[in-house]
């Protein structure tokens, strides 16, 4: 069955300082696609990455970066040098051939980031 | 404003009466997707259109459920007697037609982009 474990509820830091947010995934498939939504209390979901289980080659765009692992079925985001406007829900979503077009989300990882 | 839109944004209603909520996908984007979000959860799917065709339904859409994409444009969600179980905030994404490789046509797992949701609330 596939599954998404933010393991992570909430995550409290001081500007400035490196936060990274823990996700994990179950799934039978061997092609499968993994994202990060983030949720700011406004509420609309904004695409952050998406990632193909061919291409484990991590990521860093800008302050933010991807480290994905299939010998440890993860893919946890990394905000460096963070900031308050980064302080919202992250979720961390699976989708496979077996889910087709619908995406599992995890529970979410809450985010404050202190001034 | 070329991202996706929800209305209404807030709904307050009675246990017992019907609700309608409608989503304007991107334009050109043949799918679209509703899902159910409650407090301290990710968003639950719910059902999706391809163009005008329902081709997916979750078990958690009871016959109290019912989605219409006419026209293969808007849709929308339709809740019959509602329950106070069915607070939560509803959430609509659309995404592109499927990519040209084989793999992508099939999974279909463009990224999918989100509206502002409606919340509801049934007293």
């Amino acid at each position: 069955a596939q599954k998404v474990t933010q393991a992570q509820t909430e995550i409290s830091v001081v500007e400035k300082e490196d936060v990274t947010l823990d996700c994990v995934y179950e799934t039978r498939d061997t092609t499968y696609y993994l994202f990060w939504y983030k949720q700011p209390p406004s509420g609309e979901l904004v695409f952050l990455i998406r990632r193909n289980s061919f291409d484990e080659q991590n990521e860093i765009s800008g302050r933010y970066s991807w480290n994905f692992q299939k010998s440890t079925s993860s893919f946890n985001f990394t905000i460096t040098a963070s900031q308050v406007v980064d302080s919202a829900v992250y979720f961390c979503a699976l989708s496979d051939t077996y889910t087709g077009n619908q995406f599992y989300f995890g529970t979410g990882t809450s985010l404050t980031v202190i001034p | 404003d070329t991202g996706v839109s929800q209305n209404p944004r807030h709904k307050i209603t009675k246990r017992g009466q019907n609700v309608t909520f409608r989503c304007d996908p991107i334009s050109e984007h043949n799918r679209l997707y509703w899902y159910r979000q409650t407090l301290g959860q990710g968003p639950e799917f719910l059902t999706y259109f391809q163009n005008e065709a329902q081709l997916e339904k979750s078990r958690l859409l009871s016959d109290r459920f019912s989605a219409e994409r006419p026209k293969g444009s808007f849709s929308t969600l339709e809740i019959q007697r509602t329950e106070q179980g069915d607070s939560a905030m509803y959430l609509c994404a659309s995404s592109p037609p499927g990519g040209s490789g084989r793999w992508e046509a099939y999974v279909g797992t463009d990224t999918q982009y989100f509206g502002p949701g409606t919340r509801l609330t049934v007293l």
